[in-house]
């Protein structure tokens, strides 16, 4: 699976938007991009993932660049609830034989949002 | 839909027992993933089945682990003669075809 870099924290605003910036330079053709978040001493989330095109949700918006090499996370409206840290991982998707099934985290962005 | 369920949520022991975690998947889910978290570390993958069968194992399952998933269902992940590095959270995720995992809450491992 592809590496991710991300920035290793990173303060927002309660009420305004959340932009989480990933690199996935190396991404193959095959290779979706998965973000979840884990807040202190939970079990990560499932936030949402994406292949080529935008994708929206109720928890966040995914958008990636044009030639994959890298994604941005955005949380519309964020809240103090919000505060996790966020992974960014690549994988391949569902039937691909040589992928392995398993997730790569890395380290995450510490996010941290402020009233 | 129930989530994934972890139990138990917390264990403390000491160095040299065995202890043993189980995991319930979200129903109907054929993948169950096994993976370890120490402090300030992102999850490490350990292992993962597909119904009854141990598809991969990370050299990090040491052969003092032992994960089974005996009828497809539940999963037990197990550690005998525990060593304090053995501390930590011991997270479980299920997913279905469409490949999307699920994590439970974690079991957190303390070994004394």
């Amino acid at each position: 699976d592809a590496k991710t870099t991300q920035p290793t924290s990173m303060d927002c605003a309660e009420g305004r938007a959340a932009n989480l910036p990933c690199n996935h330079s190396t991404i193959s053709g095959n290779e979706y991009v998965y973000w979840y978040r884990q807040i202190h001493s939970q079990g990560p989330q499932y936030i949402i993932h994406g292949l080529k095109n935008n994708e929206t949700n109720e928890m966040a918006s995914l958008i990636i660049t044009e030639d994959r090499k890298s994604s941005t996370l955005i949380l519309p409206h964020a809240t103090l609830r919000d505060t996790a840290v966020y992974y960014c991982i690549v994988r391949a998707g569902v039937g691909i034989k040589a992928a392995g099934n398993k997730l790569t985290f890395g380290g995450g962005t510490r996010v941290l949002v402020k009233p | 839909d129930t989530g994934v369920s972890q139990n138990p949520r917390h264990k403390i022991t000491k160095r040299g027992q065995n202890v043993t975690f189980r995991c319930d998947p979200i129903s109907e889910h054929n993948r169950l993933y096994w993976y370890r978290q120490t402090l300030g570390q992102g999850p490490e993958f350990l292992t993962y089945f597909q119904n009854e069968a141990q598809l991969e194992k990370s050299r990090l399952l040491s052969d003092r682990f032992s994960a089974e998933r005996p009828k497809g269902s539940f999963s037990t992940l197990e550690i005998q003669r525990t060593e304090q590095g053995d501390s930590a959270m011991y997270l479980c995720a299920s997913s279905s075809t469409t490949d999307t995992q699920y994590f439970g809450p974690g079991t957190r491992l303390t070994v004394l």
